[in-house]
């Protein structure tokens, strides 16, 4: 049982390419999320899915989009990255709205 | 204002010390909350649930104060493994879904 993975473990980007971030969970949660966290604050929700084939903007979707073909994935997509996006990403999920959620290792992205 | 917030510390206590963090909210309609501890440069995980009660895990208990909007965390017998982020989480669904975390109060436990 991983729980929650997420690929790449490191990536270095330079200004206006694109790429694509995976989280993968096999306790079949229904909701998943994307998160940020910048030095010195706290995590910044940036998308979520409430199941299969849904997505929603959380507090900074600007410069992502996501997508929930399946149950079990949560794609993080950047199309034209900018410095700006330099972050550690978090992938979560949770059986239900309300309750704990449980994070993958990360993604610590650099752009330059 | 930010709809949660947290004292960032750092907290920097004695092995075998009691310490309190408190995190405060602003929306009355928040309905779930949880403690969580984050290690350097690693992902968060889940400390404790807070419940109106109040509850206990050990040395750490958490307790919410609805009137006050705020919940607390008190850690007893503080341990070196201890120092750590300690992040609270609020959540609630009223005419939208809410899920924030505070910026995170960090501890450090000295021998």
């Amino acid at each position: 049982n991983a729980g929650v993975t997420q690929t790449p473990k490191f990536r270095v980007l330079k200004t206006g390419q694109s790429m694509t971030l995976l989280c993968a969970q096999d306790m079949n949660h229904e909701y998943m999320y994307w998160y940020r966290q910048d030095p010195g604050m706290g995590l910044r929700l940036i998308h979520y899915s409430v199941g299969e084939g849904t997505t929603a903007k959380g507090e900074v979707p600007d410069g992502y989009n996501v997508s929930r073909l399946k149950k079990q994935n949560f794609l993080l997509g950047l199309e034209s990255a900018a410095p700006s996006q330099t972050s550690v990403y978090f992938c979560a999920s949770t059986p239900g709205p309300l309750n704990e959620q449980f994070f993958g290792p990360g993604t610590r992205l650099t752009v330059l | 204002r930010k709809e949660v917030e947290q004292d960032p510390g750092p907290f920097n206590v004695p092995e075998g010390a009691t310490v309190a963090f408190n995190c405060t909210y602003s929306n009355s309609a928040s309905q779930s909350f949880f403690w969580y501890r984050q290690d350097c440069r690693k992902e968060p995980k889940l400390l404790m649930s807070v419940y109106s009660s109040g509850n206990e895990d050990g040395r750490f208990t958490a307790q919410l104060n609805r009137a006050s909007q705020y919940i607390s965390l008190l850690i007893r017998d503080s341990k070196l493994s201890d120092s750590a982020t300690y992040l609270c989480v609020v959540i609630r669904m009223d005419s939208s879904y809410k899920l924030i975390f505070g910026s995170g109060t960090r501890l450090l436990v000295r021998p």
